[in-house]
């Protein structure tokens, strides 16, 4: 079946530096791929949809500024936490659709934990 | 009103009973319709898909009420390790295609 490979697993950094999330589809080619954050006990939250070869589209309340994205090829995109703070910390984790298949194939997620 | 809204739980069941969750959603448009399973701390797993005619995998079956807009997971003989959150997802395709996730519902069985 589909993967999407998602780097780092875990990350613990101090408050200030910016952090980069890589989510890589590995054998298919994913032209959206979508990026959540997810809190303890609470549901995924979309934050933003990544198009290769364009520009983000971002959620209401999500920072275009804070949280970077790069889609720039059919198998990788890129979430960049900019000067993270301790609010920040969270699950992150990236999916991608297969195609013309609207099945969604989800990264491991990454844990941030800013200190 | 929510695009998706799921009763969040937590649902606590013993082991062998029969568990229900609906999920309505609120875009009549709305056009494919999945249940994914996520354990704490891990990524959403797909469990199935969801069709008009309703699907059944095992001891899972799915249903679709378009004219009520909801969706359903029966889960039959409930096992230990079914303990997870069930997420319902609904995909709206227009000018481009919109995921949208639920909040989630927490199943517990115990033994």
């Amino acid at each position: 079946g589909a993967v999407v490979s998602q780097h780092p697993s875990r990350v613990i950094c101090k408050s200030g530096t910016s952090v980069k999330i890589e989510c890589r589809s590995l054998d298919f080619q994913a032209t959206t791929m979508f990026w959540y954050r997810q809190f303890p006990k609470k549901s995924l939250m979309l934050m933003a949809t990544s198009n290769e070869g364009s520009k983000a589209t971002y959620e209401q309340g999500v920072e275009k500024d804070k949280f970077l994205i790069n889609h720039a090829s059919l198998t990788l995109s890129t979430l960049t936490v900019t000067s993270a703070h301790p609010e920040d910390s969270s699950f992150y984790i990236c999916s991608a659709a297969q195609g013309g298949n609207e099945k969604l194939f989800f990264g491991s997620g990454t844990q941030l934990s800013v200190l | 009103r929510k695009e998706v809204e799921q009763d969040p739980g937590p649902f606590n069941v013993p082991e062998g009973a029969t568990v229900a969750f609906n999920c309505t959603y609120s875009n009549s448009a709305s056009q494919s319709f999945f249940w994914y399973r996520q354990d704490c701390r891990k990524e959403p797993k797909l469990l199935m898909s969801v069709y008009s005619s309703g699907n059944e995998d095992g001891r899972f079956t799915a249903q679709l009420n378009r004219a009520s807009q909801y969706i359903s997971l029966l889960i039959r003989d409930s096992k230990l390790s079914d303990s997870a959150t069930y997420l319902c997802v609904v995909t709206l395709y227009s000018s481009a295609s919109k995921i949208i996730f639920g909040s989630g519902t927490r199943l517990s069985i115990r033994p």
